[in-house]
């Protein structure tokens, strides 16, 4: 049973390029969290999806940055025009449902450059 | 907003000893709080959930204790092995089980 499955493992790119980071959720999973891990700094709370739908997205910066989960396929994290603040570690998490406890991916290392 | 504070950020022991890792918290009205190992380059492995009606939860060597009028959680680990070296997180969550408030963790070091 595969756990969480995320997309590149480590990602460059120059400022001003795109990002797309794929999580793939555990099998039976129908929801999906993302996290960002910035550098010394603890996890935040990014976006939370359902299967064709954003449930919160609370904590996703306002501009460049989008998620989506469709029907069939990965979720994939976009961020558009990369800039250097943008170096991180991006987590994708899942789970069955609500009350259940989130089962974390390895991670995308992305660095701008 | 919840604050997650967690001391010491590093901690460098002999094996065998035991591990004491502390986690505070500014909001108490939280709905679970967790502890996480992070290994380098890699996820997040959960270790211990503890509902915010319950005081403690045990794990083989480990105890995590909750204290939610005071704003604190320890992780204890009893008799260390080198395989226990990583990065230990606290996350705790306000009202739902899905929006965690992380600390920055602290790195363990488990000398042979």
């Amino acid at each position: 049973n595969a756990g969480v499955m995320q997309n590149p493992r480590h990602l460059v790119r120059r400022r001003g390029q795109e990002a797309r980071l794929r999580c793939s959720p555990m099998k039976g999973h129908s929801h999906v969290y993302w996290y960002r891990q910035l550098p010394e700094e603890g996890l935040k709370f990014m976006v939370y999806l359902q299967k064709e739908n954003i449930i919160d997205e609370s904590g996703m910066p306002k501009e460049r940055f989008s998620a989506e989960f469709p029907k069939e396929g990965p979720s994939i994290l976009r961020i558009q025009q990369v800039v250097r603040g943008d170096s991180a570690a991006y987590f994708c998490a899942s789970s069955p449902g609500n009350n259940s406890p989130l089962h974390f991916g390895n991670g995308t290392r992305l660095t701008v450059t | 907003k919840q604050e997650v504070t967690q001391i010491p950020a590093a901690l460098s022991v002999p094996e065998g000893e035991n591990l004491v890792l502390n986690c505070s918290f500014t909001d108490s009205a939280i709905y679970n709080l967790q502890w996480f190992r992070q290994d380098p380059g890699k996820g997040l492995t959960s270790l211990l959930l503890i509902q915010s009606s319950q005081r403690e939860q045990t794990s083989g060597r480990l105890n995590a204790s909750l204290d939610k009028s005071s704003g604190r959680s320890t992780l204890y680990i009893a008799a260390s092995q080198p395989g226990d070296s990583a990065t230990y997180l606290c996350a705790v969550s306000l009202n739902n089980d899905y929006k965690l408030s992380f600390g920055a963790g602290t790195t363990v070091t488990v000398r042979a």
